[in-house]
């Protein structure tokens, strides 16, 4: 099972280039979100989905755009890379009906803006 | 609003230690209690929860009991192995929205 899957795992951007980071599960969950993880400030929420069609701005949303056409995917686009945007990115997953909220990680995108 | 708050780290400990990281929130209504672990180079999984309160979740030799009395949900383990190092997180989710609220995360380091 490959549960939350994410491409690239290492990606170096110069300044002002776009890029998309890939996410993908495959545990029809409902539910899908992009964190960033910076040193000293810990998972701070970009965007999530409740279900396909659906998205919804997080924390730290600016400079970020997601879209969710299907269930299984939910790519992250940076239109305009800042090095402000440096940072370990994760995706995560869950169902919404239920009472557990247990959410599943994929093992994050290191990017690096210069 | 809804908020966590965790010891912070780094905490370092021999192996076979006893081990406690405090972490106290902040709820309206009945939250779910989360541990989350982070070992180096990887993504969060789920360590152990309790979804209401006076459960005990445990895992791995960890445990952590929802005290509604003192908003507390403190982890805990016996005796620690150098494989126990990680960046452990408290977190806890209310309401509907599925949306997790997390604690900045402490670093555990165990020394053999």
């Amino acid at each position: 099972n490959a549960g939350v899957t994410q491409t690239p795992k290492f990606q170096v951007l110069k300044t002002g280039q776009s890029m998309t980071l890939q996410c993908a599960q495959d545990m029809n969950h409902e539910y899908m979100s992009w964190y960033r993880q910076d040193p000293g400030m810990g998972l701070r929420l970009i965007h999530y989905s409740v279900g396909a069609g659906i998205t919804d701005q997080g924390e730290v949303p600016n400079g970020y755009n997601v879209s969710r056409s299907t269930t299984e995917d939910f790519p992250l686009r940076l239109l305009s890379a800042a090095p402000s945007q440096t940072s370990v990115y994760f995706c995560a997953s869950s169902y919404v009906a239920g009472t557990s909220y247990e959410q599943y990680f994929g093992p994050g995108t290191r990017l690096t803006v210069t | 609003g809804n908020s966590v708050t965790q010891m912070e780290g780094p905490v370092t400990l021999s192996e076979e230690a006893f081990l406690t990281i405090n972490c106290t929130y902040t709820a309206t209504g009945y939250p779910s209690l989360f541990w989350y672990v982070q070992y180096p180079g990887e993504g969060l999984q789920l360590l152990l929860k309790a979804t209401k309160a006076d459960d005990k979740g445990s895992n791995k030799g960890f445990e952590a009991t929802y005290r509604k009395e003192t908003t507390s949900f403190h982890l805990e383990k016996g005796s620690v192995q150098v494989s126990d190092s990680a960046v452990y997180f408290c977190a806890l989710s209310a309401g509907n929205n599925r949306k997790l609220i997390w604690g900045l995360g402490t670093s555990l380091a165990v020394n053999p």
